[in-house]
């Protein structure tokens, strides 16, 4: 258990449908990300912040996704008007950067989300 | 995008036995990492390797970084049933990005 929790660990949606997933970080650390699995892939990077500031985006990050990190704490992820090519696994992981373990990265369990 | 890709996609070798992976990437990086992630889990970190670093162990595993060669290789030694899994190595600047990974399975 690496401290990353992910809610909900599975979403079945229909097509067009919006979801939403969340993020708690390991407690201390300031860096959030989220990445994006499919299958027999890497993960591929999305987004991340630095406390409450969203420093990058991934061009995979469409006008339909959204992030947040409102208290610099958990995070959301939303994805309105779904479509089938957003079947995937969505990670989060989150680190601490200045500190003795700058740079690792800690992984949450994941969503699985299915868009039929 | 992939930075990199794995080699072997897939390994299968008898329990006890030595298992090497290698991983080539393309662009400059801070550190390059190691994680595991076990059928549609979230990824475990194993390892991380500095840019100026070209050693690194832990346990059974002993990592190497060539940098002039843009390479790396995880080695794992008197593997187990439970090694058994999916490898990725990922290049770190801010973000990871991560190779396709190489699927392990270790024989009982």
């Amino acid at each position: 258990d690496t401290g990353v929790s992910q809610n909900p660990r599975h979403k079945i949606t229909k097509r067009g449908q919006n979801v939403t997933f969340r993020c708690d970080p390991i407690s201390e650390h300031n860096r959030l990300y989220w990445y994006r699995q499919t299958l027999g892939q890497g993960p591929e990077f999305l987004t991340y912040f630095q406390n409450e500031a969203q420093l990058e985006k991934s061009r995979l990050l469409s006008d339909r996704f959204s992030a947040e990190r409102p208290k610099g704490s958990f995070s959301t992820l939303e994805i309105q008007r779904t479509e089938q090519g957003d079947s995937a696994m969505y990670l989060c992981a989150s680190s601490l950067v200045g500190g003795a373990f700058t740079d690792t990265q800690y992984f949450g369990p994941g969503t699985r989300l299915t868009v039929l | 995008s992939q930075q990199g890709e794995e080699d072997p996609q897939a390994l299968s070798i008898q329990e006890g036995e030595n298992a090497t992976m290698n991983c080539s990437y393309k662009t400059s990086i801070n550190n390059l990492q190691w994680y595991r992630q076990n059928s549609g889990r979230g990824l475990v970190h194993l390892i991380l390797i500095r840019s100026n670093e070209r050693e690194k162990h832990s346990g059974r595993l002993r990592v190497t970084l060539d940098t002039s060669k843009k390479s790396s290789s995880l080695l794992i030694t008197a593997s187990r049933a439970a090694d058994t899994a999916s490898y990725f190595c990922a290049t770190a600047r801010e973000k990871l990005t991560f190779g396709t990974g190489t699927r392990l399975t270790i024989i009982p």
